[in-house]
């Protein structure tokens, strides 16, 4: 157990519904990232906060998707309109923000299987 | 676009043996480079790391070897055991590590 949380583990929906993720990073993790994983392939970005400002956005994050982080804690990721193309493990990590080339560290992921 | 290729994309390994897979990448402006380790229903793990000022990192059974010129780095897995079947993903990253491109992975199997 690194320390990040994510919930729900694991969520079906149908296409055409919203979903929405929750990760809680390591309390003193100030960078947070979303990351879309899927079957057989590496991790990519798609988006990171520093407290609760949104620095970056992947081109992979279209419209439908949403990222908050209010109050720089916790992060949400929501999904609208769901495709069956959203199917994947999404992947959030935490990162110290003082000093360079620190680790980020990974939570077991939320799959979502759109049906 | 940013791209890291890994290879290969599985590797049997007997026990005891050497584990090696490889990473390319293209953006010279990548300056920190770590391997993660993935378990089935697991988030990746990290499991060493390389900044480009060196050649060569080694943690335990675990080395980084870093050829700066060819942009290559590759990840050796000394006396390879059971417990270490898992998928491996190499990254590159800038801006001191912030961001990071992942590789394809690579399903290693050790065999008992």
């Amino acid at each position: 157990d690194t320390g990040v949380s994510q919930d729900p583990r694991h969520k079906i929906t149908k296409r055409g519904q919203n979903v929405t993720f929750r990760c809680d990073p390591i309390s003193e993790h100030n960078r947070l990232y979303w990351y879309r994983q899927t079957l057989g392939q590496g991790p990519e970005f798609l988006t990171y906060f520093q407290n609760e400002a949104q620095l970056e956005k992947s081109r992979l994050l279209s419209d439908r998707f949403s990222a908050e982080r209010p109050k720089g804690s916790f992060s949400t990721l929501e999904i609208q309109r769901t495709e069956q193309g959203d199917s994947a493990m999404y992947l959030c990590a935490s990162r110290q923000g003082r000093g360079n080339y620190n680790e980020q560290f990974f939570g077991p992921g939320t799959r979502l299987t759109v049906l | 676009q940013q791209q890291v290729k890994q290879s290969p994309q599985s590797l049997i390994v007997q026990k005891g043996g050497i584990s090696i897979i490889n990473c390319a990448y293209e953006n010279t402006a990548f300056d920190y480079f770590p391997w993660y380790q993935q378990f089935p229903g697991k988030g990746p793990a990290l499991l060493i790391a390389i900044r480009p000022d060196v050649s060569e990192k080694k943690e335990g059974r675990f080395t980084i070897s870093f050829n700066k010129s060819a942009k290559q780095f590759s990840l050796h897995i000394m006396d390879s055991q059971p417990g270490d079947s898992a998928t491996y993903f190499c990254a590159a990253g800038d801006n001191a590590g912030n961001m990071l491109t992942f590789g394809g992975g690579t399903r290693l199997m050790v065999k008992p």
